[in-house]
């Protein structure tokens, strides 16, 4: 049990194009979507948190209008990297929270999305 | 303020040997979680152990132990036995509060390579 889904694991995009990188929770529902960002040999950086039906919180220093998060049911949780750049170039990786009986290591993660922008 | 600190970028173990890898954290927070977490090359990211802040036992969970040092706030993972397969990136990380809907802020990692 506790699977999330994530796709696609790579993507080459243009610059100037958006994005989509979508989470699902397949056994268990999602109430709490974290959406994180790892530049090579560097750790994952929090960019924003995301309940089920409410907007999502975003940490300081992230672009809320060029990282769209959606997070519209309990199974699906999806991050728009819109007009992106080169320097968005990096492995985008989502974990849920939610799956139960497993209050404390109730991070599942996803597999990743390497993001490569030209 | 960094909160969570791992100041070993890499370190070298033999196979078959033992090796610890360093965590320190700081909370004001009296109820937190510590995880430390496995990312081989392929990047997802792999749960090894757990230990609660009002845990009265170190956790172990098969080859992977933590030695918890509340005083001192440090979290160090002790892999026993070491395999090849266990060469990776490894992170710790805390979550602060009691509810795990909190997010996990994580370390800079220690990568660690296994020598046959």
């Amino acid at each position: 049990g506790a699977v999330v889904s994530q796709h696609p694991s790579r993507v080459i995009c243009k610059s100037g194009t958006s994005v989509k990188i979508e989470c699902r929770s397949l056994d268990f529902q999602a109430t709490t979507m974290f959406w994180y960002r790892q530049f090579p040999k560097q750790s994952l950086m929090l960019m924003a948190t995301s309940n089920e039906g409410s907007k999502a919180t975003y940490e300081q220093g992230v672009e809320k209008d060029k990282f769209l998060i959606n997070h519209a049911s309990l199974t699906l949780s999806t991050l728009t990297v819109t007009s992106a750049h080169p320097e968005d170039s990096s492995f985008y990786i989502c974990s849920a929270r939610g799956y139960p009986g497993r209050p404390y290591d109730g991070y599942t993660f996803g597999s990743g999305t390497r993001l490569t922008v030209v | 303020a960094q909160k969570i600190t791992q100041t070993q970028p890499g370190m070298f173990v033999q196979e078959k040997e033992a090796v610890t890898l360093d965590c320190t954290y700081d909370t004001s927070d009296p109820s937190y979680g510590l995880f430390w977490y496995k990312q081989p090359s392929s990047g997802e990211m792999i749960f090894l152990i757990y230990q609660g802040s009002y845990d009265q036992q170190n956790a172990t969970e098969g080859r992977y132990s933590l030695n918890f040092q509340k005083a001192r706030k440090s979290a160090n993972l002790v892999i026993s036995a070491s395999q090849l397969g266990d060469s990776a990136m490894y992170f710790c990380a805390m979550r602060e509060g009691a509810d795990s809907s909190y997010k996990l802020i994580f370390g800079s990692g220690t990568r660690l390579l296994v020598r046959p």
